[in-house]
């Protein structure tokens, strides 16, 4: 397709599991973001990609949480020993170049995540 | 600490009449301004966008209003249509090395009446 594909769509895992949501950017996009967004609330920011390096990850809750985006194109949220708090929708976004100012953010259908 | 609000819950306007919703922010170290509008199990689609230098920006039916001394910006939509009924999000971001990170606010929901 020619948006943003996020797997899987939903997600259901026990406390204390490891889980790995997967993004897919729009094609010769450069910038990939993850954004977290929990219940009544809005998007919230986790970490940028620029190519295939992390530019700034100060989102990131905790070292539980690690994201990786190895070939500059698909990108994988990691989380470890996952807690009842990390529940939330996970939403991917990609753009051509990294800042709002310079082009619209396009977002995924997101990864809705349950932790039991 | 919300650095961008959006105090209203919910709206509901009857159709063809205008929809104002409103968005605040503490950071004066924002300067662009984007509004993002979500279905139900869909993601945020962008809609529209305003730079700091600017106090108006229209498209089509939808025009943003920046109110920079007040802190306060509003999107105006009319007339409204019942296909304009989703959550609205207020975003902002800075300039230059942190532009890229947008803080939302919690969202707005709106419902247009046929």
């Amino acid at each position: 397709g020619a948006g943003v594909s996020q797997t899987p769509s939903n997600k259901v895992t026990e406390k204390g599991k490891y889980v790995e949501l997967r993004c897919d950017p729009i094609s010769g996009h450069t910038a990939l973001y993850w954004y977290r967004q929990s219940l009544g609330q809005g998007p919230e920011f986790l970490i940028y990609f620029q190519g295939t390096g992390a530019a700034d990850d100060s989102g990131l809750p905790n070292d539980r949480f690690f994201a990786v985006r190895p070939e500059g194109s698909v990108s994988t949220l990691k989380i470890q020993r996952t807690e009842r708090g990390d529940s939330a929708v996970y939403l991917c976004a990609s753009s051509q170049s990294g800042g709002s100012g310079t082009g619209e953010l396009f977002f995924g259908e997101g990864s809705r995540l349950t932790v039991l | 600490d919300q650095q961008v609000k959006q105090n209203s819950p919910s709206l509901s306007v009857q159709e063809g009449r205008i929809s104002i919703l409103n968005c605040d922010y503490t950071n004066s170290m924002f300067d662009y301004f984007l509004w993002y509008k979500k279905y139900p199990a869909e993601g945020p689609t962008f809609l529209i966008s305003i730079s700091s230098i600017k106090d108006k920006n229209e498209d089509g039916r939808f025009t943003v209003f920046l109110n920079k001394s007040a802190k306060h910006l509003s999107l105006h939509i009319v007339p409204s249509q019942p296909g304009d009924s989703a959550v609205y999000f207020c975003a902002a971001s800075g300039s230059g090395a942190g532009s890229y990170q947008l803080t939302f606010g919690k969202g707005t929901k709106l419902s247009v009446i046929p």
